[in-house]
């Protein structure tokens, strides 16, 4: 298929392990963001990659979370000593962005992260 | 900072009743605004969005919405709605990221 993939889709992992979550945009799309939703919060902007750089950190909750991009392609979302507040879904969204606006984001089906 | 308020939380219809959402957002520059919806068990998909020119912008499925620069809105709707419509709905405004308002729930009864 043409559109975002994602894996794991689902991730159950206990209180205090690391948990890497894994995005491929879609093909030769520049941009690339992680988005959480969770229950009380709504969908919520962690970080853009434009590129292999991520010109926009600002969405992140805690220096626990860190995320790469290599090859302007696939993206890594890493999560360091899990908490039960991490769990959520992970969502990697993709655009053609080369400019500030008239974008359009295309989201992948997401990782539901359940910490114990 | 911006943000995008979704006044209906949950929304129950039944199938041929029309629907109106309400999305308003806090931002005085220049905006691109974006419904988006997510049926049960599916991810997030583009209903349709606004960047400029005519206000009122048509989207997949009969809806449409209509950008009010004036009152900061862009409220989606559509005429009859049915059963295959359930799910949620997100208004969100891109600046230079996208922000989502929380989240519209349908449920459309036959």
């Amino acid at each position: 298929g043409a559109g975002v993939s994602q894996s794991p889709s689902n991730k159950v992992t206990e209180k205090g392990k690391d948990v890497e979550l894994r995005c491929d945009p879609i093909s030769g799309h520049t941009a690339l963001y992680w988005y959480r939703q969770s229950l009380g919060q709504g969908l919520e902007f962690l970080i853009y990659f434009q590129g292999n750089s991520a010109p926009d950190k600002s969405g992140l909750p805690s220096d626990r979370f860190s995320a790469e991009r290599t090859g302007g392609s696939v993206s890594t979302l890493t999560i360091q000593r899990t908490q039960q507040e991490d769990s959520a879904v992970y969502l990697c969204a993709s655009s053609s962005r080369t400019g500030r606006y008239q974008e359009t984001q295309y989201f992948g089906p997401g990782t539901r992260l359940l910490v114990l | 900072a911006q943000s995008v308020s979704q006044h209906n939380h949950h929304v129950i219809l039944s199938e041929a009743a029309s629907l109106e959402l309400g999305c308003n957002y806090s931002y005085g520059g220049t905006v691109n605004l974006f419904w988006y919806v997510q049926y049960p068990g599916q991810h997030l998909q583009l209903l349709l969005k606004y960047f400029s020119g005519d206000p009122l912008v048509k989207g997949i499925k009969g809806f449409e919405a209509e950008f009010i620069k004036s009152k900061f809105s862009f409220n989606l709707r559509k005429p009859s709605v049915q059963w295959s419509d359930t799910a949620e709905y997100f208004c969100a405004v891109f600046t230079d990221k996208l922000i989502f308002g929380t989240g519209t729930r349908l449920q459309v009864f036959p």
